[in-house]
């Protein structure tokens, strides 16, 4: 069975500034990580994937995370945050036929 | 349409009545699933269908819910009786079997007054 958790609620952060957004996983076996995004109205939309290899995972719009295995964690990343990737965040880990997901972080970005 | 597509996209509904929510996965898709989505929370696992038979319905929460897909593609989630705290946002995906990247629809926005 996989968990991951989002220990936070929401991220403020400035345009321009870059944006980390937290996830940690609790797993039996390999994990299979993932990260959505969610506009408002709209559905959950694929941002990137960890199955195996690299640690850094690039993905779309301009993220990234890093799969750690020693802080069992999976942290989204931008270099550089835009107003327009104000949304709902939620990591995700796969196991028994299912997406598992954390409660989400809401990022407001600042103009 | 090239994605997943559900509807309604919005059902309000008296409580104790009858609703079935639809759910077309992207053409070729062999896996669906269905989630439920609170406010405030992440989605939640429902059920899951590799084909037309119900591979795990696990997440189903009570007999009220039922869900089908008889032919492989289009699936019916369908609850009966409903009450008050099954309003939320219920999102169907599909992926291609063997793989784990599930693609969503926008969601059916259930409330029950």
């Amino acid at each position: 069975a996989q968990s991951v958790a989002q220990p936070e609620d929401q991220v403020n952060v400035a345009e321009g500034n870059p944006l980390t957004v937290k996830c940690t996983y609790s797993v039996s076996g390999n994990p299979y990580l993932f990260w959505y995004v969610q506009y408002p109205n709209r559905g959950l939309q694929f941002l990137l994937k960890y199955i195996t290899g690299d640690n850094l995972v690039k993905g779309s719009y301009g993220f990234e995370a890093e799969f750690n295995k020693s802080q069992t964690s999976f942290h989204l990343k931008k270099p550089s945050a835009l107003v327009s990737d104000s949304a709902l965040y939620f990591c995700a880990g796969y196991g028994n036929n299912r997406l598992a997901f954390g409660k989400g972080n809401q990022v407001v970005v600042i103009p | 349409g090239a994605g997943v597509s559900q509807t309604p996209s919005n059902k309000v509904t008296e409580k104790g009545k009858y609703v079935e929510l639809r759910c077309d996965p992207i053409s070729g898709h062999t896996a669906l699933y269905w989630y439920r989505q609170s406010l405030g929370q992440g989605p939640e696992f429902l059920i899951y269908f590799q084909g037309t038979g119900a591979a795990d319905d696990s997440g189903l929460p009570n007999d009220r819910f039922f869900a089908v897909r008889p032919e492989g593609s289009v699936s019916t989630l369908k609850i009966q009786r409903t009450e008050r705290g099954d309003s939320a946002v219920y999102l169907c995906a599909s992926s291609l079997k063997g793989t784990t990247e599930a693609f969503f629809g926008q969601g059916t926005r259930l409330t029950v007054v």
